[in-house]
């Protein structure tokens, strides 16, 4: 059984750049969850695809958009990139209707300068 | 909107002492996940407490449900210096938007 993965591990981009982080689901999971970390701080929710179709999204501005795919995985595309976009990016994936476990990739380490 | 409270924020004990870390909320929660992160790595799940007044071991640790379901802890028994990381609480929200609130986390560090 495969687990989460993202890609890239880390990235570096510019103010006002557009990046596109990736992730694919665990074998079988058809929900992602993609969370915003600040250091030493907990994941802040920005939205949810489950069965392709947003499900739910949290405190992001629309500059924050994603999409899943028909084989579960899934990418964020952030815009306008600005200096407080610096963080960790999590996905995570489960099976099934959200809020069941969650099973999280090792994150995305974006800095913006 | 709902929140789940974590405290304390943070946490600064001695290896073989015992400590809890709390996760209050205001709303009712079908269930209650613990996860736990080190550096680098994503969270990953401890345990899921389902039924109000719910306790849960995983060898030294202890986790409860309230009997409201707003609120959770952990207890920690001769902690060890493996212990260390970020502790999260994440709440299953069960509504029409359903997702999991997710609580600030608590670091924890034991020191040798």
């Amino acid at each position: 059984e495969t687990g989460v993965t993202q890609s890239p591990t880390h990235l570096i981009k510019t103010r006002g750049q557009q990046v596109t982080l990736r992730c694919s689901s665990q074998s079988g999971h058809n929900t992602v969850s993609w969370y915003q970390q600040a250091l030493g701080q907990g994941p802040q929710f920005i939205f949810q695809y489950y069965r392709e179709e947003e499900n739910g999204r949290g405190n992001f501005p629309p500059r924050f958009s994603g999409l899943q795919f028909p084989n579960y995985s899934s990418e964020l595309n952030v815009n306008a990139l600005e200096l407080d976009d610096s963080a960790l990016y999590l996905c995570a994936s489960s099976l099934g209707p959200p809020g069941n476990e969650q099973f999280f990739g090792p994150g995305t380490r974006l800095t913006v300068l | 909107t709902q929140l789940l409270e974590q405290s304390p924020q943070f946490l600064s004990i001695q290896e073989g002492e015992n400590l809890t870390v709390y996760c209050n909320s205001s709303s009712v929660f079908s269930s209650l996940q613990w996860y736990r992160q080190e550096p680098g790595e994503g969270p990953v799940l401890l345990v899921t407490v389902v039924t109000g007044g719910e306790v849960k071991k995983l060898k030294r640790l202890t986790f409860q449900f309230g009997d409201a379901r707003k609120d959770s802890s952990l207890h920690i028994t001769a902690a060890q210096p493996g212990d260390t990381g970020l502790y999260l609480c994440a709440g299953d929200n069960a509504g029409n938007n359903r997702k999991l609130i997710w609580g600030l986390g608590t670091s924890l560090a034991v020191n040798p």
